[in-house]
């Protein structure tokens, strides 16, 4: 099985900074077709998940575009070039290469 | 509008059983696989099962193979999780969403769409 591991688990942030999370699977994500079968959700605080980014770097559609995913293989990384306070939530990692999915054990973004 | 709908949450003791349902408009339900995932606040976000777009192959995470069921009823929009012999780690926020598509070949775009969810307690 998979094994995703994000890091932070916390992250403070202060608006207007960028932010940064990093996310580590166990085995390769890329399949061989080229792609790499990792996605980015937020779940927002009493809100059902949402995906940011899927296959490591598409922004799913209407979300802004300071949310960015790059990496490849087993590293990758979720960047906000500016945070704003409506980012607070809990954002997850996923590997899409098994069935049924992994995910990281999320990392909590709030205001500093 | 695109959109599921869950149902079928509450409370029961340990050992007993549930059926949650969910609801799909607003696109093709046939032509997509779905998944169910559940939360909880300790352990966070887990897929619990998958079930290819015609019914044909179902997946399940570990910890509730023989316990749960995933099915669906494309006649009717609908997807379905069965789930017996409940214990209290099965206590969750259970959402389900649309999975990859299918016409033909696989394309894969997220789980780009979820429900806003129905609450499992397992309790004495």
């Amino acid at each position: 099985d998979i094994v995703m591991t994000q890091s932070p688990l916390s992250l403070p942030v202060t608006p207007g900074e960028p932010a940064s999370i990093s996310c580590k699977s166990s085995q390769s994500l890329l399949h061989r077709n080229g792609k790499n079968y990792l996605d980015w959700y937020l779940q927002k605080p009493g809100q059902s998940p949402h995906l940011l980014i899927y296959l490591a770097s598409n922004r799913a559609s209407g979300v802004p575009d300071r949310f960015s995913g790059s990496g490849s293989g087993t590293d990758f990384t979720l960047k906000i070039s500016r945070v704003e306070a409506e980012d607070v939530g809990i954002y997850y990692c996923m590997e899409a290469l098994q069935t049924p999915q992994t995910f990281g054990q999320g990392t909590k973004v709030e205001i500093k | 509008e695109v959109q599921l709908v869950e149902s079928g949450g509450g409370s029961v003791q340990p050992g007993g059983s549930l059926r949650l349902s969910c609801l799909a408009s607003g696109f093709t339900f046939s032509s997509y696989w779905m998944t169910w995932v559940r939360h909880t606040p300790g352990k966070g976000l887990e897929c619990v099962a998958n079930i290819e777009h015609d019914g044909s192959e179902k997946y399940y995470v570990d910890s509730v193979k023989g316990r749960f069921t995933i099915s669906r009823d494309n006649a009717k929009n609908s997807l379905y999780l069965q789930m017996n012999n409940l214990r209290a780690e099965d206590t969750a926020v259970y959402y389900c969403a649309r999975d990859r598509l299918v016409t033909g070949r696989h394309y894969y775009y997220g789980l780009g769409v979820w429900g806003q969810g129905t609450t499992v307690t397992v309790s004495s």
